[in-house]
This record gives C-alpha cells, sequence and structure tokens, in this order.
C-alpha cells in the first residue's frame, strides 16, 4: 500500500540545536518533494522544493536531502531558534497534474 | 500581493445539516486546490481546478461535497448533509499554473464542527 509518514513523535530541541525532521515514502514515485511549515490556527506556508535527481537543497539555515534509493527526505533546521517552533509538513509532489500528497506532520518545539 | 481568502473563518452546524465556504485564490492563479485537513493529519486533497475545469476530484466524496469555480476565479465548496466525521479544517489553496513543481499558496482554512 502506498504510505507518507514523518516522526511521529513531536520533536523537542534547545535552541541553537539542528533540528531534523524525516519523511518516508513508500510505493510512490514523486518528481519533487516539497516542505511546508504550518502554525497553528494556519493554512501550511511552502519552505523548499527539491527535484528527485537532486540530493540537497539549501536556503539559509534550511536543508533538504532527498534519497529516491531510500525514499525517504530529511529536513534540517540549523541554529533553531524558538520562532521555528511550529508543524512541518513534508508533501509528495506527483508527476500527474502537481498533487501533492502530504504526510501527517511533525510537531517541532524550540526551548530557549 | 493579497493572499488566499476564505470565509468563514469558523463554522458550527448540527449533523444532516447543509453548509457552504467560499475561497477567492491569488489574483492570477489558474489553479485552485479544496483541501481537508482533520486533527492530526496532513491536508488530504478533495478537488483540484484547472481555471473552471475540475483536474481531479477523485477523493471528493459527490454523495454529500460538491465544488464548484465560476468563471475560473472564486470557488465554494459545499457539504449537503454533513456528518460527525466532517468535522475539520478546509484549506482552499491555489498556484499559478497546474503541474509539478508549482508551490501552492494556503488560506487560513475554514475550521468546522459538527455537532
Amino acid at each position: 500500500s502506498q504510505k507518507i509518514e514523518q516522526n511521529s513523535e513531536a520533536l523537542n530541541i534547545q535552541e541553537g540545536k539542528t533540528a531534523t525532521l524525516t519523511c518516508n515514502y513508500t510505493n510512490y514515485s514523486p518528481a519533487y518533494l516539497q516542505w511546508y511549515r504550518q502554525d497553528p490556527g494556519r493554512g501550511p506556508v511552502f519552505l523548499l522544493l527539491i527535484r528527485e535527481n537532486e540530493k540537497e537543497k539549501r536556503k539559509e539555515r534550511l536543508k533538504v536531502t532527498f534519497d529516491t534509493t531510500l525514499k525517504q527526505s530529511l529536513f534540517h533546521i540549523t541554529a533553531s531558534q524558538p520562532a521555528d517552533s511550529a508543524t512541518y509538513l513534508c508533501a509528495l509532489d506527483m508527476y500527474e497534474g502537481g498533487k501533492l500528497i502530504f504526510g501527517q506532520g511533525t510537531e517541532l518545539s524550540v526551548k530557549p | 500581493e493579497a493572499g488566499v481568502a476564505q470565509s468563514p473563518r469558523y463554522k458550527i452546524i448540527e449533523k444532516r445539516q447543509s453548509v457552504a465556504f467560499w475561497c477567492n485564490p491569488i489574483s492570477g492563479h489558474a489553479t485552485l486546490y479544496w483541501y481537508q485537513q482533520i486533527l492530526g493529519q496532513g491536508p488530504k486533497l478533495l478537488i483540484q481546478f484547472q481555471n473552471n475545469g475540475v483536474v481531479d476530484d477523485s477523493q471528493l466524496p459527490k454523495d454529500r461535497f460538491s465544488a464548484e469555480r465560476l468563471k475560473g476565479v472564486d470557488s465554494t465548496l459545499k457539504i449537503q448533509p454533513a456528518k460527525l466525521e466532517d468535522s475539520a479544517v478546509y484549506l482552499c489553496a491555489s498556484s499559478p499554473a497546474a503541474g509539478y513543481s508549482e508551490t501552492q499558496y494556503f488560506g487560513p482554512g475554514t475550521r468546522l464542527l459538527v455537532l
């Protein structure tokens, strides 16, 4: 069956540390993988997109890796800040018409 | 640039009642999406429009849900009759075009509670 799974437990880390979030999928062949941030009571906000033939993408303190052999993406936030506290969603970006299939999200809490 | 607008923000109804949600996408965006997000889960696509045509409605429960996008701009999503399991946040998103690698821009969502 097709599945997309993110860290099931909430992630609690200390300010200044690196947060690493995991997204695993089975029986999908995405063209791209996207990461979104969602704050309580708000809609998701786009962060990064990585192609199937890219190994790594960076944007400021954010880094995404994509391993199509392992069927896994890792999302890193370096020098984390309390303002980074939110739920982070990965989404498989499918070839057919831009359909996004979202994981359940990982809640990140950064303590000062 | 104005974002995606949705209304109402909150709605409480009794089961078997009907409800409608409205979405105004970012100006010029051809593609519009409606998602359902149940608490603790990621958004699930209900329907995708390209201009005023339906691209994908494979996960829309058509016996009770309907959606339209007249004139390729605003859209409404209706539930009739509502069930308890329809309690969720309904998110509208838009993107400049259809196809992969397009960023989707989400509205704030409408939180629906069915009693």
